[in-house]
């Protein structure tokens, strides 16, 4: 069965410091990734997604992921984190276009100024 | 355009009553999913609908959830009877699939107490 993980439950990261969150899935072929963001007591808006092409993604709000084949990774970077990005942050796997995604357990990014 | 479209944004409900939640999903999308969320499980799937058709409904926890999808631009999930283990967050997504990736687009959520 496919199933992701996220590492880190909580991150503290330091304003104007880079950042990286940590994905890593299990499924036998090349998935659909995606990260979402979500604030309190909002929903998941979409920060990027990746199938094929450039292992290297660029995604809203000045976040990029990198997919990793041999470490099964698809991890979460950003060069310099604005107190706005404190939220938590969600790893996602769909095995086909269309279908249901799993979930990680999610990381939650806070800010220190 | 307008994102997926949920209602209530939040209920409170005593245990035993019915309760229904809404969803209209992004214009021109032919997937939906409803998800729950808690602090224990995180995020996972209810059920998901293509074109309208229920497609995988494993998610749902037992009889006395059922969820429908009557035509491309409304669906509902209800919970009968309620209990207290249903309060959670349950999210709406919607997706366009046959061109891309067909990420998904999830309304605001609805928050539900059950006492």
């Amino acid at each position: 069965a496919q199933s992701v993980t996220q590492p880190d439950i909580h991150i503290t990261v330091s304003e104007g410091a880079s950042l990286e969150l940590r994905c890593n899935y299990s499924y036998g072929a090349t998935p659909y990734l995606f990260w979402y963001v979500q604030s309190p007591g909002q929903g998941l808006q979409l920060l990027l997604k990746y199938f094929s092409g450039d292992t290297l993604v660029q995604g809203i709000k000045g976040f990029e992921a990198e997919f990793k084949r041999s470490q099964s990774s698809f991890n979460l970077r950003k060069p310099s984190v604005h107190w706005s990005d404190a939220a938590e942050y969600f790893c996602a796997v769909g095995v086909q276009a269309g279908t249901a995604l799993i979930f990680g357990k999610g990381t939650t990014l806070s800010v220190s100024s | 355009d307008a994102g997926v479209i949920q209602s209530p944004r939040h209920e409170v409900t005593e245990m035993g009553q019915e309760v229904t939640l809404r969803c209209k999903p992004i214009s021109g999308h032919n997937s939906l999913f409803w998800y729950r969320q808690t602090m224990m499980r995180g995020l996972e799937l209810l059920i998901y609908f293509n074109n309208n058709v229920p497609i995988d409904d494993s998610g749902m926890p037992e009889d006395r959830f059922s969820a429908k999808m009557p035509n491309a631009s409304f669906s509902t999930l209800k919970i009968q009877p309620s209990e207290p283990r249903d309060s959670a967050v349950y999210f709406c997504a919607s997706s366009l699939v046959g061109t891309g990736i067909g990420e998904q687009y999830f309304g605001p959520g609805t928050r539900l107490t059950v006492t």
